[in-house]
């Protein structure tokens, strides 16, 4: 079975400072993992996606996370914050390339002050 | 762009109305799915469909209906609606034998 955790329901952070929001997950198999942003009152869009290719994936609006299998973790992370990247965050997980089963962690809501 | 339409944004029903959750996508994806959103639970799937007049269960099927009678549109139905599915409902779609989603924006159903 596979299971994601969001480590921190919520990250606050200054604009120019660095981004870290992170995630460990919980799968049989070779997974598939993703991290998607939501804004306030948006649907979820897809950041990146690891699948076995390179460890280092990056993302949408320089975003990217590192893929450790020893340490079963897919964190997120962001040279320098800016206003606009106040939003949830998902880190989700996926065994299954078939039909698209995928497991949600809870969320990480990011904050951002000027 | 892959564009997934949710109809209503906002919707306000009462105790035991019957309620449609309408999605529309325009790309010609097989799947589609119904997720609900509540704070602190992240996203739990409530059906999905690979096809049209299929459907399978999801995580939390209970007090739920779906409808694919054509590829393009997913309906959700709750039969007699109850406070407890006060909730965000997400709509999404995917290519058939891909995981990544598509979401609509959302519809926030408060049931009174």
């Amino acid at each position: 079975a596979q299971s994601v955790t969001q480590l921190d329901s919520h990250v606050s952070v200054s604009e120019g400072t660095p981004v870290l929001l992170r995630c460990n997950y919980s799968s049989s198999y070779s997974p598939s993992l993703f991290w998607y942003v939501q804004h306030p009152n948006k649907g979820l869009q897809l950041l990146l996606k690891y699948t076995s290719a390179a460890t280092l994936v990056k993302g949408i609006n320089g975003f990217e996370a590192e893929f450790k299998k020893s340490e079963t973790s897919f964190h997120l992370t962001k040279p320098s914050a800016h206003m606009s990247d106040a939003a949830e965050y998902f880190c989700v997980v996926s065994e299954d390339s078939g039909y698209s089963t995928l497991t949600f962690g809870k969320g990480t809501m990011l904050l951002v002050s000027p | 762009d892959v564009k997934v339409t949710q109809s209503s944004r906002y919707l306000v029903k009462r105790t035991g109305e019957k309620v449609f959750l309408e999605c529309v996508q325009d790309m010609d994806h097989e799947n589609m799915f119904w997720y609900r959103q509540d704070p602190g639970l992240g996203l739990r799937l409530i059906y999905f469909s690979y096809d049209v007049k299929m459907k399978e269960k999801g995580d939390i099927p209970e007090g739920y209906s779906v409808s694919r009678e054509k590829k393009e549109r997913f309906s959700l139905i709750l039969e007699s609606a109850s406070t407890n599915q006060t909730s965000m409902y997400l709509c999404a779609s995917a290519v058939s034998g891909a995981n990544v989603l598509t979401f609509g924006a959302g519809s926030r159903l408060t049931v009174l």
